[in-house]
């Protein structure tokens, strides 16, 4: 079967870093995605991985491990505006959504 | 270059209702994910298709819903006849069908803005 696991609810501080963390169990594995989703709005691409090491793209991070089915999105520097909710995914063939970690920001 | 195109963007019906639910793909994309939201369940997968081909259809909630792709540019998703428990967001996906590369949106999927659905 397919399993996709994160944390349902986060909060952090402006000006801080906070870790969200995937675990995942899949039929097969051809790549682990970030999406970012404002209340409202569609989800939008932050960062793909593919091979096991930590990807950095600006303020974001995102890091994985193949073998331990483990994935984490950093977020350095939080802003108001980072207050969404995070998706991870997996693509086999088709493209599997955990159910979204609610990131909550405060002043 | 346009995004994925979805149509209706809200709508209210009735139950029992039939409801159409409308998607333009990115031209060149050659998969389509349907794709349902609601608060509880998070983002399901209902449907994908590649090349215009059903690829797997074990989302789909029962027998009320159908999805249809007559061409690469564009899918429709039925519900028939709808129930209150239908009531989500649905989203139309198209996929670059370029290699994956590691950190780039090569082989990500692009999101409609999604169709509000609500039946009362």
């Amino acid at each position: 079967g397919q399993n996709i696991d994160q944390p349902t609810e986060m909060t952090a501080t402006e000006g801080a870093i906070v870790q969200i963390n995937c675990t995942y169990q899949t039929s097969g594995f051809n790549g682990l995605f970030w999406y970012q989703q404002h209340a409202g709005e569609a989800p939008t691409f932050l960062s793909y991985n593919v091979l096991d090491g930590l990807e950095e793209k600006g303020r974001f991070s995102s890091f994985l491990s193949r073998s331990k089915g483990y994935s984490y999105l950093l977020l350095k520097e939080l802003q108001m505006k980072d207050s969404a909710s995070y998706l991870c995914a997996v693509r086999d063939d088709k493209i599997i959504f955990g159910k979204g970690t609610r990131l909550h920001i405060l002043p | 270059d346009a995004g994925v195109i979805q149509s209706p963007r809200h709508e209210v019906t009735e139950m029992g209702q039939e409801v159409t639910l409308r998607c333009k793909p990115i031209s060149g994309h050659d998969y389509l994910f349907w794709y349902r939201q609601t608060m509880m369940r998070g983002l399901e997968l209902l449907i994908y298709f590649n090349n215009n081909v059903p690829i797997d259809d074990s989302g789909m909630p029962e027998d009320r819903f159908s999805a249809k792709m007559p061409n690469a540019s564009f899918s429709t998703l039925k519900i028939q006849p709808s129930e209150p428990r239908d009531s989500a967001v649905y989203f139309c996906a198209s996929t670059d069908p370029s290699a994956p590369r590691q950190g780039t949106a090569g082989n990500t999927i692009y999101f409609g803005e999604g169709s509000w659905l609500t039946v009362v």
